[in-house]
């Protein structure tokens, strides 16, 4: 069974407006990263955050971490269109070693 | 550039006609994976190695097996493929378990 749960499940913003995806999880953590793929593509890694950290940066990318509610966030700033993809949140439990994945969120952005 | 390559990129293959696809990778990694990714789905892990240990996930069907003779390459075996394992098959490796991982652009299986 998935790890992790995302929503929204879709997302259509205009270019420039700021995208949130949110995801939750069950059990304790050692990390949580965040994939993006692109239509027909492999993953590519965008961010990981520990279990220890509340929040981490990079470029536009900003994800926060709240192990108390299971739950992690990342928030896209001034969305291009190239950032249309599907973006997936994938779970490091505290006592396993493999990433457990959402279902994703497919982020359209519209210019 | 260090990378991870996938060959084919599309594969169709018959009912029940055994097919292999292949992974390598440049980076020197100790952890490979292979992934099931049905559409519009998350993908879904078959198996992995850790060096030469092979960890293989509870539900993936014995159709599914995997060889990794060296470092580098990392394959794929489906034996009797059936209608419902058309797929992309993503491989992937981190430097070790629990890293962030590395993909490759994926095999598109077609079965006929």
């Amino acid at each position: 069974s998935q790890q992790g749960e995302e929503d929204p499940q879709a997302l259509s913003i205009q270019e420039g407006e700021n995208a949130t995806m949110n995801c939750s999880y069950k059990t304790s953590i050692n990390n949580l990263q965040w994939y993006r793929q692109n239509s027909g593509r492999g993953l590519v890694h965008l961010i990981l955050i520990r279990s220890n950290e509340r929040e981490k940066h990079s470029g536009r990318l900003r994800v926060t971490l709240d192990t108390s509610k299971k739950s992690s966030s990342l928030l896209i700033t001034a969305s291009r269109a190239a950032d249309t993809a599907s973006y997936f949140c994938a779970a490091v439990m505290e006592y396993g070693n493999k990433l457990v994945f959402g279902a994703g969120t497919i982020l359209r952005v519209k210019s | 550039d260090a990378m991870v390559i996938q060959n084919p990129r599309y594969q169709v293959t018959q009912f029940g006609k055994p097919v292999t696809l292949s992974c390598s990778q440049t980076l020197n990694h100790n952890v490979m994976y292979w992934y099931q990714q049905k559409s519009s789905q998350a993908p879904k892990l078959l198996f992995h190695y850790y060096d030469k240990d092979f960890n293989n996930e509870a539900d993936t069907p014995d159709n599914f097996q995997s060889r990794r003779p060296n470092t580098s390459f990392c394959f794929l075996d489906i034996r009797s493929p059936g209608l419902g394992d058309a797929a992309m098959y993503l491989c992937a490796t981190s430097r070790d378990p629990g890293y962030e991982q590395y993909f490759g652009p994926g095999t598109r299986l077609t079965v006929t």
